[in-house]
């Protein structure tokens, strides 16, 4: 158990619709990743907040956007959801605002698919 | 671009046989190197970070090693727990962003 918890495991939506996914980092990390993973795509970060707020951006799309709240939990928003979406979406953390140099501890990620 | 390239795709051993994996990198300096291991539907479990060329670090079956364009992962008498996906990802010089190869999936028969 890395610590960092995320909700929820499985989420079946439509497209179209728009979904949330929640993160809740490790005790005492300050940042939080996001990253989305698909068999054709393989791991791909998305986004990185440190203390609530944005600091790295990777190939995230428009249509989803994330932010930190001040109690560091942070919140993915995908929107007008597409077939292509369905991924597994995982959120990672770490102590300070390094970016990658400081170790990334992974949740257990959240299974989204879209029908 | 930064770019990750992991072989092989798939591995499979026996019970004790030793191997390793590899991790070649492309990238504009490096600032870290990571192994992860991920199993089925899990999220990925950090196993080590490499810093510089001539680095090693082990832990109990698994040994990680660094050059200056690839990384190799030894997986001495492995056990079928060792089963998983290894990912390797790197840190560029001036990114901040992980950039991960796409794994090796290692499966032990017992």
């Amino acid at each position: 158990d890395s610590g960092v918890t995320q909700t929820p495991k499985h989420l079946i939506t439509a497209t179209g619709q728009r979904v949330t996914l929640r993160c809740s980092p490790r005790s005492g990390d300050l940042s939080v990743y996001w990253y989305q993973q698909s068999l054709d795509q393989g791991l791909q970060f998305l986004i990185q907040y440190y203390n609530g707020e944005e600091r790295a951006k990777g190939n995230i799309l428009e249509r989803f956007s994330a932010q930190q709240f001040p109690d560091l939990h942070s919140e993915l928003n995908l929107s007008s959801l597409e077939l292509g979406d369905s991924a597994l979406y995982f959120c990672a953390s770490s102590v300070t605002q390094r970016g990658g140099l400081d170790t990334q501890y992974f949740g257990p990620g959240t299974r989204l698919t879209v029908l | 671009e930064d770019q990750v390239t992991q072989s092989p795709e798939a591995l499979r051993l026996q019970e004790g046989e030793s191997s390793s994996l590899n991790c070649s990198y492309t990238v504009s300096g490096l600032r870290g190197l990571f192994w992860y291991r991920q199993d089925p539907g899990k999220g990925p479990e950090f196993l080590f970070t490499l810093y510089s060329a001539g680095e090693e670090k082990e832990k109990e079956r698994l040994k990680a090693t660094l050059t200056k364009k690839e990384s190799f992962l030894h997986i001495t008498a492995p056990k079928p727990e060792d089963s998983a996906t290894y990912l390797c990802a790197v840190l560029a010089e001036y990114g901040n962003k992980l950039v991960f190869g796409a794994g090796t999936i290692l499966r032990v028969k017992s």
